[in-house]
């Protein structure tokens, strides 16, 4: 098992780009997870899918910020136009199982993209 | 809205020496999930150990341990035997039963195991 798989590691860019971040969950995992942390907020969940629908995205900052998951096996959070204020770690995390045994299982995250906004 | 409170930003131990991380949490709910994670300085968060609410019992993972009181909404890690490969930060994390996609983490408490 490959586990989560996230990309880039690292991304510095100039503030008003555009920043996509990239995440491959595990096969068969029907959850997947955005979060972001930050020394001041911690660890925050932006949004998260069940069987690649959104299920809540209140987590989202603000408009700038869309993630989507047009299949299982992908989903991409993007950050248009980027702001200095969005330089934080990202993680991505999936997790999954069959009937109620989800519920127990962890969340497997990723490495995380340890994104730099100039 | 649930809440985890992880009361020790920061805690030392000494090789070999046991250390027990505190997190307790808010909850209106009696059926819920409590789960630790490391995540050392390569960023990735690891499991170390789970517990459903319903069970009386507490998980057990080798050194690790946990001692939950449900009555207090306590759910603490006990490390025995630290190893300098422990040294880390450990998050606290509530999964509510109901819904299961969500989960709230604690802002963690850096582990600190001296030589």
């Amino acid at each position: 098992d490959a586990g989560v798989i996230q990309s880039p590691r690292h991304e510095v860019t100039e503030m008003g780009q555009e920043v996509t971040l990239r995440c491959k969950p595990i096969s068969g995992h029907d959850y997947l997870f955005w979060y972001r942390q930050t020394m001041m907020r911690g660890l925050e969940l932006l949004i998260y899918f069940n069987n690649n629908v959104p299920i809540d995205d209140s987590g989202m900052p603000e408009d700038r910020f869309s993630a989507k998951m047009p299949n299982a096996s992908f989903s991409t959070l993007k950050i248009q136009p980027s702001e200095p204020r969005d330089s934080a770690v990202y993680f991505c995390a999936s997790s999954g199982g069959t009937g109620d045994d989800y519920k127990n299982q962890p969340q497997h995250f990723g490495d995380g993209t340890r994104l730099s906004i100039l | 809205a649930q809440t985890v409170t992880q009361s020790q930003p920061e805690m030392s131990v000494q090789e070999a020496e046991t250390v027990t991380l505190s997190c307790t949490y808010d909850t209106s709910e009696s059926d819920y999930y409590l789960f630790w994670y490391k995540q050392p300085p390569s960023r990735q968060m690891i499991l170390v150990i789970r517990q459903e609410a319903y069970k009386q019992q507490n998980a057990t993972e080798n050194r690790f341990s946990v001692n939950f009181q449900k009555a207090a909404k306590s759910f603490s890690l006990k490390i025995s035997d630290s190893q300098l490969g422990d040294a880390a930060m450990y998050f606290c994390a509530y999964r509510s039963f109901l819904n299961a996609g969500k989960s709230t983490f604690g802002d963690g408490t850096t582990l600190t195991v001296k030589p």
